[in-house]
């Protein structure tokens, strides 16, 4: 069964700093992978996603991930944090075809000021 | 355009009472998605609906039914609430099966 692995359930860092949280996934076919964000008290929102073209994909505000087939992992970038990252972050992937998605178990994201 | 509508935002049950969480959605997606979230587990498939009329299980159905007859509504019932279904609950839609986007979500305490 596909599978989605978050490394780490809390990761902090300082504004200005690298932020990079990483997702594993498992599955012998490379799935359609998603980053979603959760602000406090609200749904998720689509930062951005991979469906099997450029293997760098950008997203909004600033966050990029990187889908490497090798390594079946999909980590989420962003070259400067800004206090208005702080949110949790979810991995999540779809075998094409699949019309669902699975998902890690969530990132939470601080920024120290 | 509203996206994806989830009442009410708040509930408090009683063990072995029963409600309808309600979803609706304006942007005319065949999938609709109902998942709960809790802390550290993230997100959890219950039912899911590829189309009016068409509804199948996800990772977690028990103790939950859902019904679809129209495009836009996807209600979620539970049946003899339990403290194991404290919980918030996500309704999502989306036009391709795995691109979708969510409500704001109702959190559920059965107490």
């Amino acid at each position: 069964a596909q599978s989605v692995t978050q490394l780490g359930s809390h990761v902090s860092v300082s504004e200005g700093a690298l932020v990079l949280l990483r997702c594993n996934y498992s599955s012998s076919v490379p799935p359609y992978l998603f980053w979603y964000v959760q602000y406090p008290n609200q749904g998720l929102q689509l930062l951005l996603k991979y469906t099997s073209a450029a293997t760098l994909v950008k997203g909004i505000n600033g966050f990029e991930a990187e889908f490497k087939k090798s390594e079946t992992s999909f980590h989420l970038t962003k070259p400067s944090a800004h206090m208005s990252d702080a949110a949790e972050y979810f991995c999540a992937a779809s075998i094409q075809g699949a019309q669902k998605l699975v998902f890690g178990q969530g990132t939470r994201l601080t920024i120290n000021p | 355009n509203a996206g994806v509508t989830q009442t009410p935002k708040f509930r408090i049950l009683k063990i072995g009472q029963s409600m309808t969480l309600q979803c609706t959605q304006d942007m005319n997606h065949n999938y609709m998605y109902w998942y709960r979230q809790d802390p550290g587990m993230g997100l959890k498939l219950i039912y899911y609906s590829v189309g009016a009329g068409i509804t199948d299980k996800g990772e977690v159905p028990n103790g939950y039914n859902v019904s679809r007859s129209t495009t836009e509504d996807f209600p979620l019932r539970l049946e003899l609430a339990a403290p194991s279904q404290t919980s918030v609950y996500f309704c999502a839609s989306s036009v391709t099966g795995y691109e979708q986007y969510f409500g704001p979500g109702t959190r559920l305490t059965v107490t």
